[in-house]
């Protein structure tokens, strides 16, 4: 089993929807997680760090669950640039442990 | 945030050939990594670089086949050794910075073909 798992996508949704991508992990020891955004051929980007029970910053919100090893990620009223993947990772250690990435396509 | 400057950007190579990756931080990191990614797959960390010591890696990633220095704080290297078609993918160089906040930033990457 990988230690952090992602739906693979691709999402492809409209302008202006709210989609939702989910993480588990299975390393209960982990102890900060967060969501990096890569487009395509370039480096992955930190988008979102996520603590406690999670945090918001414009029209993302990023919500961790322990209990159920869960993470998820909110984007709201999508736009085109959001297209691309999204790594949901864990720290372990100081050690970024990524998932598989989920893909995002936003059409017109 | 921390710059990382990677090169180089792309290589094709020949197999057999060894090819020599840089990265450089343009501040005081505490935490240097090396990751791959292969085409449509997520990033796999090679080693943690640790400053004046030997690489830690992770399984199935060796010394003698990506050998790694870290002679200061802010400069590391990743050797891809005896290339084979295989190791064709992105290298990833990366840095953290520990605080109350625990950020990792990236190096461009550089895109390797070995021919």
């Amino acid at each position: 089993r990988k230690e952090v798992e992602q739906d693979p996508g691709p999402f492809n949704v409209p302008e202006g929807a709210t989609v939702a991508f989910n993480c588990t992990y299975s390393n209960s020891a982990s102890q900060s997680f967060f969501w990096y955004r890569q487009d395509c051929r370039k480096e992955p980007k930190l988008l979102m760090s996520v603590y406690s029970s999670g945090n918001e910053d414009g029209r993302f919100t990023a919500q961790l669950n322990r209990a159920s090893q869960y993470i998820s990620l909110l984007i709201r009223d999508s736009k085109l640039s959001d297209s691309a993947t999204y790594l949901c990772v864990s720290d372990s250690s100081y050690k970024l442990i990524f998932g598989s990435g989920t893909r995002l396509l936003v059409r017109p | 945030s921390a710059v990382i400057s990677q090169k180089p950007s792309r290589d094709i190579c020949q197999r057999g050939t060894s090819l020599t990756i840089q990265c450089q931080v343009d501040s005081q990191v505490t935490m240097m990594f090396w990751y791959r990614q292969q085409p449509g797959q997520s990033l796999t960390l090679i080693a943690t670089a640790n400053q004046g010591s030997e690489a830690t890696y992770e399984s199935g990633f060796v010394i003698d086949k990506f050998p790694i220095s870290r002679p200061n704080l802010t400069f590391s290297t990743l050797t891809v050794s005896n290339m084979s078609p295989e190791d064709s993918s992105i290298y990833l160089c990366s840095a953290m910075r520990q605080g109350r906040i625990t950020e990792a930033f990236f190096g461009q990457g550089t895109r390797l073909t070995v021919v």
